[in-house]
């Protein structure tokens, strides 16, 4: 089936180091990729995407490239901050599939001063 | 526009309990999204529908819970009788049909003891 896996948490991490948070998945044809990410006490937020193989979906110093070769969507940012603090979900959409999404955990990242 | 809203943000109720959570979509939206978020399972897609019509409702645990839209502006998930492992944060999240990001409301989180 189709499936996302995302490396367990919680990441903890000093300001302005650099961040991967590690995605993979298992799908038939070649989905969609996203990265959502939740705040304390809100709702997801889409925060990337890459529709197609070697695309490099980026915002907000956040980036990912969708690698086929490796079936992973990696996240990472060079310098994160405080106020990046939240879980990150890794999710993949099928074609065909009227834009249903299947999500992975959620890796929780901590960042201190 | 206000984005996605749900009501209400905190339910607490006894079990045995009926249980009517409430969303209004985005305007112009016509993918609509119902949500659980647990420790243990994550996030999961519970039902969603496409102007107002369920597509896809595997994702519902079991028959004490239903949803309706009974039109474009407003959806409800019922669980009737509640359970304390009905306990979770509850998403709706919308879509526009041809997009790529659903837009997620703040969450109801429900406490049944």
């Amino acid at each position: 089936g189709n499936s996302v896996t995302q490396m367990e948490g919680p990441v903890t991490l000093s300001e302005e180091a650099f961040l991967t948070i590690n995605c993979t998945y298992t799908a038939t044809g070649y989905p969609s990729l996203f990265w959502y990410v939740q705040y304390p006490g809100e709702g997801l937020q889409l925060l990337l995407k890459a529709t197609k193989a070697d695309d490099k979906g980026s915002n907000k110093g956040f980036e990912a490239t969708y690698r086929k070769e490796t079936t992973s969507f990696h996240l990472e940012k060079g310098s994160v901050q405080v106020s990046d603090s939240a879980v990150y979900f890794c999710a993949l959409r099928l074609p065909g599939t009227a834009s249903k999404l299947t999500f992975g955990t959620g890796t929780r990242l901590q960042v201190t001063l | 526009d206000a984005g996605v809203i749900q009501s209400p943000r905190h339910e607490v109720t006894e079990m045995g309990q009926e249980v009517t959570l409430r969303c209004k979509p985005i305007s112009g939206h016509d993918y609509l999204f119902w949500y659980r978020q647990t420790m243990m399972r994550g996030l999961e897609l519970l039902i969603y529908f496409n102007n107002n019509v369920p597509i896809d409702d595997s994702g519902m645990p079991e028959d004490r819970f239903s949803a309706k839209m009974p039109n474009a502006s407003f959806s409800t998930l019922k669980i009737q009788p509640s359970e304390p492992r009905d306990s979770a944060v509850y998403f709706c999240a919308s879509m526009a049909g041809g997009q790529y990001e659903q837009y997620f409301g703040p969450g109801t989180r429900l406490t049944v003891t």
